[in-house]
C-alpha cells in the first residue's frame, strides 16, 4: 500500500530565504508526482507535475526534483515571499490517475 | 478558460439527512475525481468517474455515491449523513483518463458541515 510522507510538518522562514520541502513515498511504481499549494479553507492549486520518467521540473521560482528509485521528491522555492505562506501538498498518481496525498507542510514566511 | 467549479460553497445538514454536491470540470476534460479532506485525516480519494461510468472508488461506505452526466459534470451524494462526514469535499478534473500522466486540476471545494 502506497504511503506518502512529508517532512517537516511545519516550517517558518524569514522572507528571502529559500524553502526546501520534502516528500517521500513507499512504492516507486508511480506514474507521476504533483505538488500543490492550498490556502486555508480553499481548494488546491497545482504547482508542478513531474512525470515518472523525469528527474526535474521548473516553473519560475519553483523547482521540483524526483528520485523514483529512492522514493523521494523535493520542492525548492527560491527567495521566499510572504505570499508563499500556505500548505504545500505532494501527491503521487497510480496508473489510473488516483492521487495519494501526503499530510502537507505548512509554510509561514515572515516579512 | 474557466476552471473546475463546485457548488454549493457551503452546505449545512443534520445527521441522517442526504447531501448533494456538484462539480463542473474544465471544458474538454472527461474525468472527474472526488476527494474528502476531513480535519486530521488529510486528503483521501473518494470516487473517479469517466465517460459517465464509475471507474474506481476509495475506501468509503456505499452511502457515498455519485454520477457523471453526459456533459461530464458530476454529482456526489452522501446518504444517511454522520457527524464524521463533515469535511471539505474537493473535485478535480483531468484531460486524459486513466493513463496516470494526466494533471489534475482542483475546484474550490464544498464545505459540508453535519450537525
Amino acid at each position: 500500500k502506497q504511503e506518502v510522507t512529508q517532512i517537516p510538518a511545519a516550517l517558518s522562514v524569514p522572507e528571502g530565504e529559500n524553502l526546501v520541502l520534502n516528500c517521500s513515498f513507499t512504492d516507486s511504481a508511480i506514474y507521476n508526482l504533483q505538488w500543490f499549494r492550498q490556502d486555508p479553507g480553499k481548494g488546491l492549486t497545482s504547482l508542478l507535475l513531474i512525470q515518472s520518467s523525469q528527474r526535474e521540473q521548473t516553473s519560475g521560482r519553483l523547482n521540483a526534483s524526483l528520485d523514483k528509485s529512492s522514493g523521494r521528491s523535493t520542492l525548492y522555492i527560491a527567495a521566499s515571499q510572504p505570499g508563499d505562506s500556505a500548505t504545500y501538498l505532494c501527491a503521487v498518481s497510480d496508473s489510473w490517475g488516483k492521487l495519494q496525498f501526503g499530510a502537507g507542510t505548512q509554510v509561514v514566511v515572515t516579512p | 478558460e474557466a476552471g473546475v467549479t463546485q457548488s454549493p460553497t457551503h452546505l449545512i445538514k443534520t445527521r441522517g439527512q442526504q447531501a448533494t454536491l456538484r462539480c463542473s470540470p474544465i471544458s474538454g476534460h472527461t474525468s472527474v475525481y472526488w476527494y474528502q479532506q476531513a480535519l486530521g485525516l488529510g486528503l483521501q480519494f473518494l470516487l473517479w468517474y469517466d465517460e459517465g461510468e464509475e471507474r474506481n472508488r476509495g475506501n468509503f461506505p456505499p452511502r457515498f455515491s455519485g454520477r457523471q452526466f453526459p456533459n461530464y459534470s458530476s454529482e456526489l451524494n452522501v446518504n444517511a449523513l454522520e457527524l464524521e462526514d463533515s469535511a471539505l469535499y474537493l473535485c478535480a478534473s483531468s484531460l486524459v483518463p486513466g493513463q496516470g500522466h494526466n494533471e489534475q486540476f482542483f475546484g474550490p471545494g464544498t464545505r459540508l458541515t453535519v450537525l
